[in-house]
């Protein structure tokens, strides 16, 4: 069936520090796949989504991309601010229903 | 647009006690969701209904768990006979139909003591 695999649990930045986060999915399909922020207290966000047709997103300073060879895809800012502290989940969604399949979640503290 | 609503946000539950979980999805959406968040399984699809209708409750376990959707304003995730390895943050979702964005609640933290 569809997965995904987020293997990085943790990561600690400094303000201004690149982030990378990397997540591999496996699907029999075409993909739809989609970067998730969720705050303390609050439910996970929509903050990306990338698509076969697209292959890379844009939002708030944070980009998304896929690469259909390694059935890999990230994502990446340029330079975190503390208040991008928060869990990261990619995910994917999988079947005609709009069902997602949730990596574990990065969880992204920022230091000032 | 007040989102997704959920209530209550904090639950605490006996052994062998029943919860009841509400959701409010937004207005206009069709589809919703159920999931359940744990530290240790992450994010985990439950259930999901198409304009009331039950379409996929292949999360959902087998014993205890339940959920309807009476009307398109509200939906309820119901446990009998809570044990403690039910603890969990349960997030109710919608979306305007397929594949479109899938907006979540709050959630309801359960704890089952």
């Amino acid at each position: 069936g569809d997965s995904v695999t987020q293997k990085q649990g943790q990561v600690t930045l400094s303000e201004d520090d690149f982030l990378f986060i990397n997540c591999t999915y496996s699907t029999t399909t075409y993909p739809t796949l989609l970067w998730y922020v969720q705050y303390l207290g609050q439910g996970p966000q929509l903050l990306l989504k990338v698509t076969t047709a697209n292959n890379k997103g844009i939002s708030r300073g944070f980009e998304a991309t896929y690469d259909k060879g390694t059935t890999s895809f990230h994502l990446q800012k340029a330079s975190v601010q503390e208040s991008d502290s928060a869990v990261y989940f990619c995910a994917l969604i999988t079947g005609n229903t709009g069902k997602l399949i949730f990596g574990l979640g990065t969880t992204l503290q920022v230091q000032p | 647009n007040a989102g997704v609503i959920q209530t209550p946000r904090h639950k605490v539950t006996g052994k062998g006690q029943e919860a009841t979980l509400w959701c409010e999805p937004i207005s206009g959406h069709s589809a919703v969701f159920w999931y359940r968040q744990t530290i240790v399984q992450g994010l985990e699809f439950l259930t999901y209904f198409r304009n009331q209708a039950p379409i996929d409750d292949s999360g959902m376990p087998k014993e205890r768990f339940s959920a309807q959707m009476p009307n398109q304003s509200h939906s309820t995730l119901k446990i009998q006979s809570t044990q403690p390895q039910d603890s969990a943050v349960y997030l109710c979702a919608s979306s305007l139909g397929t594949n479109t964005e899938v907006f979540f609640g709050k959630g309801t933290r359960l704890t089952v003591v």
